[in-house]
């Protein structure tokens, strides 16, 4: 069964604290790994694609990476306004509408 | 990056009214629309998958004739939800697929909050 998993389901983190979120895959086809960022009641905004093992892609403080099993959205000396919802998404080669979320990971950065 | 738009933000109505969302892909053709619907603190539930110019995929457990949705053109769908009861307030959001020329990103609107009083 196609499945994505999220871990862990809440962080909270210090200023300053890096650390990782991870996001697991069980697809028959890969066809891209998406990470969005979604703030309380606003919808998702995209931030990566990622489309083979070994692909990393980094924006400010994050930096996505790919293995064949999972993916890590890592967060270098968060600030408070990273705090945010991050969901991770997978795309099918199966089909070129199929997107299959991942319940999200909760950021809170406390100052 | 593409953008969507999703319309109104915040609607309130009586219970037994419709109420219509309207999301649109302003800078892009969308073949395929998705609309979600999200309790607090909860994720993304897909509800159903429009294409244009063809009937919605509705999710498992889903009411068709309850959430009515029509993809009119490659740039507009629109989700009407009938009869709407205290039970139906929540976040809707809808999504958009750029054709098969893009890189398979979904981008999405901002979200309507219903409220059925």
């Amino acid at each position: 069964e196609d499945q994505v998993t999220q871990s862990p389901e809440a962080l909270r983190l210090q200023e300053g604290e890096s650390s990782s979120l991870n996001c697991s895959y069980t697809v028959s086809g890969l066809r891209g790994l998406f990470w969005y960022r979604q703030d309380p009641g606003k919808g998702p905004e995209f931030l990566f694609t990622l489309y083979s093992a070994g692909e990393e892609k980094e924006k400010e403080r994050l930096k996505a990476t790919l293995t064949k099993k999972e993916s890590f959205l890592h967060i270098t000396a968060p600030k408070p306004e990273d705090s945010a919802t991050y969901l991770c998404a997978v795309g099918m080669k199966t089909s070129y509408d199929k997107v299959i979320f991942g319940p999200g990971t909760s950021l809170s950065v406390i100052p | 990056g593409a953008v969507v738009s999703q319309h109104p933000s915040r609607v309130i109505c009586k219970s037994g009214t419709s109420v219509k969302i309207e999301c649109r892909s302003l800078d892009f053709q969308a073949t395929t629309m998705f609309w979600y619907r999200q309790f607090p603190k909860k994720s993304l539930m897909l509800m159903a998958t429009s294409n244009e110019g063809s009937k919605a995929t509705y999710e498992q457990g889903v009411e068709k004739d309850k959430f009515l949705i029509n993809h009119a053109s490659l740039t507009l769908s629109t989700l009407t939800v009938t009869s709407a009861h205290p039970e139906d307030s929540s976040f809707y959001i809808c999504s958009a697929l750029p054709g098969l020329a893009g890189t398979g990103e979904l981008f999405f609107g901002e979200g309507s909050r219903l409220t059925v009083l």
